[in-house]
């Protein structure tokens, strides 16, 4: 599986102030999904994208994937202290009926936001 | 709703020890995949199966067996538990009806696993 470029690393932000991140592949991919994940859990799914160009919004977060299908970004408006978590991208390759749908995901974005 | 259940959620192994790490979930989902997340990394794919009966090796296969004999159960093997398969375990599974979508992966809770 391809590992894919995350940036950034982490983030350190006050409350209130928006937050960009974003994901890129040297590969096509035909869906993009962000996780979150917090402390001692599993990955949570957050937004699935499935068409080149699609923009899908969860509340205050903003999902696109990029026109190429090598790159989505994630935005979140507004940040609280509960966003606080590792915020994951994952690609997922073209249909294959052996294939299982595997996710190749990126090393995260780990996000602290202080009231 | 419970989804995706893995079980330990711990455990601490003497190298050269075997175990096993059960996921079910109940959603009658027919993907199912295991996962390992080493620090600071994202999620490496070690086994999956596309079905009861149906299973094939992930990215980093070597040291675990895994076997899918019905829908819900898709148990993870260490045979001979070394330091390097110290990680945090994931199970996931997702539903898929044929080429033109696959729906998100569920993932479990996790175990978290140490090898000394």
């Amino acid at each position: 599986g391809q590992q894919l470029n995350q940036s950034p690393q982490s983030m350190f932000i006050q409350e209130g102030e928006d937050v960009s991140m974003n994901c890129t592949s040297s590969s096509i991919f035909n869906t993009w999904l962000w996780y979150k994940q917090e402390p001692g859990e599993g990955p949570v799914l957050l937004i699935a994208l499935y068409k080149a160009g699609e923009l899908t919004s969860n509340g205050r977060l903003t999902a696109q994937f990029g026109i190429t299908r090598k790159d989505s970004f994630l935005n979140i408006s507004a940040s609280i202290p509960s966003d606080v978590g590792i915020y994951f991208c994952a690609g997922q390759p073209r249909w294959d009926s052996n294939s299982g749908y595997a996710l190749n995901f990126g090393k995260g974005t780990s996000l602290l936001v202080t009231p | 709703n419970a989804g995706v259940t893995q079980t330990p959620k711990f455990r601490i192994l003497k190298i050269g020890q075997s175990m096993t790490l059960q996921c079910t979930q109940d959603m009658n989902h027919n993907y199912m995949y295991w996962y390992r997340q080493d620090p600071g990394m994202g999620l490496k794919l070690i086994y999956y199966s596309v079905g009861a009966g149906i299973t094939d090796k992930g990215e980093v296969p070597n040291g675990y067996n895994v076997s899918r004999s019905t829908t819900e159960d898709f148990p993870l093997r260490l045979e001979l538990a070394a330091p390097s398969q110290t990680s945090v375990y994931f199970c996931a599974s997702s539903y898929s009806s044929g080429p033109l979508r696959n729906q998100p992966q569920h993932f479990g809770d996790g175990t978290r696993l140490s090898i000394l």
